[in-house]
């Protein structure tokens, strides 16, 4: 079974809408969740979260954890066509100062038509 | 230059031959990733190393061999290739409590 789950597995949306992406997950040692954009290339970084209810923030993009609920949602507002590209929610599991493994989700494929 | 860097960035091989991909990072992270990502799979570790000479496996590491002799090196070894084993490849490397920086990745096709 999936440690992660990404929902929905794709979205299509004209320039200018907002979306929210979601993540829910379940491992043992929790350590922290990530989320990574991907455009055909090698996936970079987005945010990284620890604590619940503490929203990052760049620029248009935001994101939030619910430690509780063991989900976590990525907001994308005014989407611009150079939002289009795969999200990636990952979680980190570990313990203590040992290296932790990220479970990633399959990700949701995003399309935004100009 | 600074960065994750892979070799070869395309392969294509046969059944039964051993494929070696390489990864080198120049920050010194001392931990490091393989993962391959496959359609209806997403990304999968295959393994990660916390520091040189210490390796460990993911989720997915039979037929896969890895080393790490120095910091910034971890070679990624397809002993016996089958087709199962057509994917993309990623490594990626991270310090300590930070998130990990991937390479551009290997496309591997195993005819």
């Amino acid at each position: 079974e999936d440690k992660v789950v990404q929902s929905p597995l794709s979205l299509v949306v004209h320039e200018g809408d907002t979306v929210t992406l979601n993540c829910s997950y379940e491992v043992t040692n929790f350590r922290s969740l990530l989320w990574y954009k991907q455009e055909k290339k090698a996936p970079t970084f987005l945010f990284m979260l620890t604590s619940s209810g503490i929203e990052k923030k760049s620029g248009r993009l935001s994101s939030i954890l619910d430690k509780k609920e063991l989900f976590s949602i990525l907001n994308i507002t005014a989407t611009q066509t150079g939002d289009s590209a795969v999200y990636l929610c990952a979680v980190e599991e570990g313990r203590g100062s040992t290296l932790g493994r990220l479970y990633f989700g399959r990700g949701t494929q995003l399309t935004v038509w100009p | 230059d600074a960065g994750i860097t892979q070799s070869p960035r395309y392969k294509i091989t046969e059944t039964g031959r051993q494929v070696t991909l390489m990864c080198h990072q120049t920050w010194s992270h001392s931990y490091m990733f393989w993962y391959r990502q496959d359609l209806g799979h997403g990304l999968r570790l295959i393994y990660y190393s916390a520091a040189a000479d210490i390796t460990d496996k993911g989720e997915v590491p039979d037929g896969y061999v890895v080393s790490r002799s120095k910091t910034e090196n971890f070679p990624l070894t397809l002993e016996s290739a089958t087709r199962s084993q057509t994917s993309v490849y990623f490594c990626a490397s991270s310090p300590p409590n930070n998130e990990q920086f991937f390479g551009p990745g290997t496309r591997l096709t195993v005819l």
